[in-house]
């Protein structure tokens, strides 16, 4: 069963603004990764967060982490046409079964 | 080699068809995965393998038959499909020594079932 879930559904933004789309989640976790996919293609790994991390970068991405509240947001600076793509929160549970649990997903379009 | 590929690109086939989904990678990594994605929704998994053994089976219909030859190869056998199994399937791998599960993703089969 699908257990994230994510907000907005779909955001549409000028190129330069910033992006901001948020996850949350039922069970305990090991980790939480985001996951950016182009039209018809496959996933890309962007970033993971360890449970016991609250706050975590690379480039123009920033991620951060309240396992209290059990909600996640990924934050994408300075945006440009090329981030136009869907965007997948994914969690590892404690249980280390294997299985990621995906978010619905948020699609972004990011106009030049 | 981070890649994962996958053959064929697109795929149509007939109900009464039999045909095999390809995926390879070449990173070591000893956990692959099959995924079936319908437009505008998130991956839904169908297997995974573990060390060349099948670990996960999401009560997949008998009519999708997975098949991992050895620790980089991994196909999904289709037979009798009917037209709802029309979807991107997508391959992916992760490294279980890990700990993570980060997983690395290949481009996906478009198939359709006519």
């Amino acid at each position: 069963s699908q257990q994230g879930e994510e907000d907005p559904q779909a955001l549409s933004i000028q190129e330069g603004e910033n992006a901001t789309m948020n996850c949350s989640y039922k069970t305990s976790i090991n980790n939480l990764q985001w996951y950016r996919q182009n039209s018809g293609r496959g996933l890309v790994h962007l970033i993971l967060i360890r449970s016991n991390e609250r706050e975590k970068h690379s480039g123009r991405l920033r991620v951060t982490l309240d396992t209290s509240k059990k909600s996640s947001s990924l934050l994408i600076t300075a945006s440009r046409a090329a981030d136009t793509a869907s965007y997948f929160c994914a969690t590892d549970g404690i249980s280390n079964t294997g299985k990621l649990i995906f978010g619905q997903g948020t699609t972004l379009q990011v106009k030049p | 080699d981070t890649e994962v590929t996958q053959t064929p690109k697109h795929l149509v086939m007939g109900m009464t068809n039999k045909k095999s989904l390809k995926c390879e990678q070449h990173m070591g990594h000893r956990a692959m995965y099959w995924y079936k994605q319908k437009a505008k929704k998130p991956p839904e998994l169908m297997f995974v393998y573990s060390y060349e053994k099948l670990s996960i089976n999401e009560s997949v219909p008998s009519r999708f038959s997975p098949e991992c030859p050895n620790s980089s190869l991994l196909n999904l056998h289709l037979h009798a499909l009917q037209p709802e199994d029309s979807a991107l399937y997508l391959c992916a791998s992760s490294q279980p020594s890990s700990g993570t599960n980060e997983q690395f993703f290949g481009p996906g089969t478009r198939l359709t079932v006519l």
